[in-house]
């Protein structure tokens, strides 16, 4: 059973942060947090992990408060081109809660 | 090599034919797995396979049967499969023990069940 809530589908346009809230009030002292996007018909691709604070790559920053129960995903200046699902995981790499994926949300980019 | 390779890409099959899926990654990752997605739906956990023995089955029906002959090959044979068993079949392999949760995907197999 997925251990993340994700609102179902968001909206933006060309240029804008879209942050993406995820919940996770049962996460355990181990557990990491990690984003995935996925296109139609493709594998989901690896984006971002964190534990705790903010981690920021080159294509987004995570940002984690203190309790540690919800996570946001920022993606700076959205292109059409990031039209797609992402989804959020919970779990440690010595257990398979990190592989259960939940709903997801369905981002929209318009130009 | 940062890749998950599956094949077939494509597969239509009838309800009485045996086949298989194939997966392949170099990245020395202990850890595979098989998941399956249906339209609009998240992928779905079938099995996990940890330094090459199955450590989790997700209830799936028998004539889904996974194989792993070595740390760098998952097989998933499939027998006597029903339409509703067409969908997008992903691979995925992770590091084991690291504290890292990042699992690299392959691309898929879509397969067609008639």
């Amino acid at each position: 059973l997925a251990k993340t809530t994700q609102p179902i589908s968001m909206d933006s346009y060309e240029g804008q942060e879209v942050n993406i809230t995820c919940s996770h009030n049962n996460i355990a002292t181990n557990d990491y947090i990690t984003w995935y996007q996925q296109f139609p018909s493709q594998g989901p691709r690896f984006i971002i992990q964190g534990y705790k604070t903010k981690v920021t790559n080159e294509v987004a920053s995570l940002f984690i408060p203190a309790d540690r129960k919800s996570s946001t995903l920022s993606l700076p200046r959205v292109s059409l081109s990031d039209t797609a699902v992402y989804y959020c995981l919970v779990g440690s790499s010595y257990n398979t809660d990190k592989l259960i994926f939940g709903t997801g949300t369905r981002l929209q980019v318009f130009p | 090599d940062t890749e998950v390779t599956q094949t077939p890409k494509h597969l239509v099959m009838g309800m009485t034919n045996k086949k298989s899926l194939k997966c392949e990654q170099h990245m020395g990752h202990r850890a595979m797995y098989w998941y399956k997605q249906k339209a609009k739906k998240p992928p779905e956990l079938m099995f996990v396979y940890s330094y090459e023995k199955l450590s989790i089955n997700e209830s799936v029906p028998s004539r889904f049967s996974p194989e792993c002959p070595n740390s760098s090959l998952l097989n998933l044979h499939l027998h006597a499969l029903q339409p509703e068993d067409s969908a997008l079949y992903l691979c995925a392999s992770s590091q084991e023990g690291r504290e890292t949760t990042e699992a690299f995907f392959g691309q898929g197999t879509r397969l067609t069940v008639v």
